[in-house]
């Protein structure tokens, strides 16, 4: 059994949709958890940072940790093509070592 | 301000060829970390590098190293080079004594295994 698990999609939407992407782990060690945004090839950008539980939101991008679930969550707000990519969940436990998950890709059709 | 910075872009071997891989980390950054991605799958860590040391290791082989300079930019090198060594080699930094944990990716050297 792999660390994180994430559902490989590919995901496809309507633009404005909301969109959620997932990711379960089994180590109650991780800590800091991350969501990346990975454009065709490209470095891994990051787009949300929490630590321990909890939510977290900037503009259009909610994160969630559910430490007692191992569980934790992207939702997009009003999708827009433009967020058509790889996104990628990550975690640690303070040991700078981040553990990725597959990796969901996202598509919105305008 | 100068993000992570990777050369070279792409990169083309042939089996049992060696090949080193660089990295200048962004700018205030102290420590330098190297991932594996290959095609459809998440990055896998490789080692990391603080104060010109390596500090930490995955599950990778010796015939991956790597050393950090004094001015904090790294190199990853890979010996006798495997088919199963294409994808895309990603460096990324941090400052140790934030103790956040936060990552921050270049855009990588894609190497070709032929």
């Amino acid at each position: 059994q792999k660390e994180v698990e994430q559902d490989p999609g590919p995901l496809s939407v309507p633009e404005g949709a909301i969109v959620s992407l997932n990711c379960t782990y089994s180590n109650s060690a991780f800590q800091y958890f991350m969501w990346y945004r990975q454009y065709s090839r490209k470095g891994p950008e990051l787009l949300m940072y929490t630590y321990s539980s909890g939510n977290k939101e900037d503009g259009r991008f909610t994160a969630q940790v559910d430490k007692s679930s191992k569980y934790i969550s992207l939702f997009i707000r009003d999708s827009q093509p433009s967020d058509s990519a790889t996104y990628l969940c990550a975690m640690t436990s303070n040991t700078g070592k981040l553990i990725f998950g597959q990796g969901t890709t996202l598509q919105v059709k305008p | 301000d100068a993000g992570v910075t990777q050369s070279p872009t792409h990169l083309i071997k042939t089996r049992g060829q060696q090949v080193t891989l660089r990295c200048s980390p962004k700018s205030g950054h102290d420590t330098v970390s190297w991932y594996q991605q290959a095609l459809g799958q998440g990055p896998q860590f490789i080692f990391q590098y603080y104060e010109e040391e390596e500090r930490q290791r995955g599950n990778f082989p010796d015939r991956f190293s790597g050393h950090q300079f004094p001015n904090y930019s790294s190199e990853l090198n890979v010996n006798a080079l495997l088919l199963g060594d294409s994808a895309l080699y990603l460096c990324a930094s941090s400052l140790r004594d934030s103790r956040s944990e936060k990552l921050f990716f270049g855009s990588g050297t894609q190497l070709s295994v032929l």
